[in-house]
């Protein structure tokens, strides 16, 4: 089915370790997304991409990576996990910035530092 | 700053009637969207309807509507004919020229049969 692929599902992590989330999209979407969504919480952007190659901060950047290499894929880097870190994370991309365009969002990958 | 408030942590529908869930929102922008997304357990974001600021047309998707009061930044959504599967976490979102949503803390409904 064509969307946005997040992998793992869950995922536990020691304080200080390093993971990387994969997100992939096969609608050919230039622009990605990069969320964490804390309990109780909406959704703060974390990182973005609007084409292979760039990519900018959002509102919670710190302690976080990303790279753009390709159209399809935008993987998110923990470096030097944190409890703070505690979170479930969305990838989403969408065909336009265009405001009146929606975004898909993958099902998210909850992560647990501890 | 935007801000996105839903006063409603929670609520409960019974099946077959109608609920509204409430979303107000602060911003000194004049173009902008609105968004109601749904989140099931899956936890999978599903975008449920959309509004422009700029129309004075409630936005209408099936059994869902919105009430979009633009003078007093109100947007809420009305479910209509409530199915179990309507049972989820509910976020209101603003939109602007930033590539950025601002998301609500999220209704969760209850449908009950």
């Amino acid at each position: 089915n064509a969307g946005v692929t997040q992998t793992p599902k869950f995922r536990i992590l020691k304080i200080g370790q390093s993971m990387t989330l994969q997100c992939a999209q096969d609608m050919n979407h230039n622009y990605m997304y990069w969320y964490r969504q804390d309990p109780g919480m909406g959704l703060k952007l974390i990182y973005y991409s609007v084409g292979a190659g760039i990519t900018d901060k959002g509102e919670v950047p710190n302690g976080y990576n990303v790279s753009r290499s390709t159209t399809e894929d935008f993987p998110l880097r923990l470096e030097l996990a944190a409890p703070s870190q505690t979170s479930v994370y969305f990838c989403a991309s969408s065909y336009s910035p265009a405001l009146s365009y929606g975004y898909t969002f993958g099902s998210g990958t909850r992560l647990t530092v501890v | 700053a935007q801000t996105v408030t839903q006063s409603q942590p929670e609520m409960s529908v019974q099946e077959a009637e109608t609920v509204t869930l409430s979303c107000t929102y602060d911003t000194s922008e004049s173009d902008y969207y609105l968004f109601w997304y749904k989140q099931p357990p899956s936890r999978q974001m599903i975008l449920v309807i959309r509004q422009e600021a700029y129309k004075q047309q409630n936005a209408t998707e099936n059994r869902f509507s919105v009430n979009f009061q633009k003078a007093a930044k109100s947007f809420s959504l009305k479910i209509s004919d409530s199915q179990l599967g309507d049972a989820a976490m509910y976020f209101c979102a603003y939109r602007t020229g930033t590539y950025k949503y601002i998301f609500g803390t999220g209704t969760r409904l209850k449908v009950l049969a």
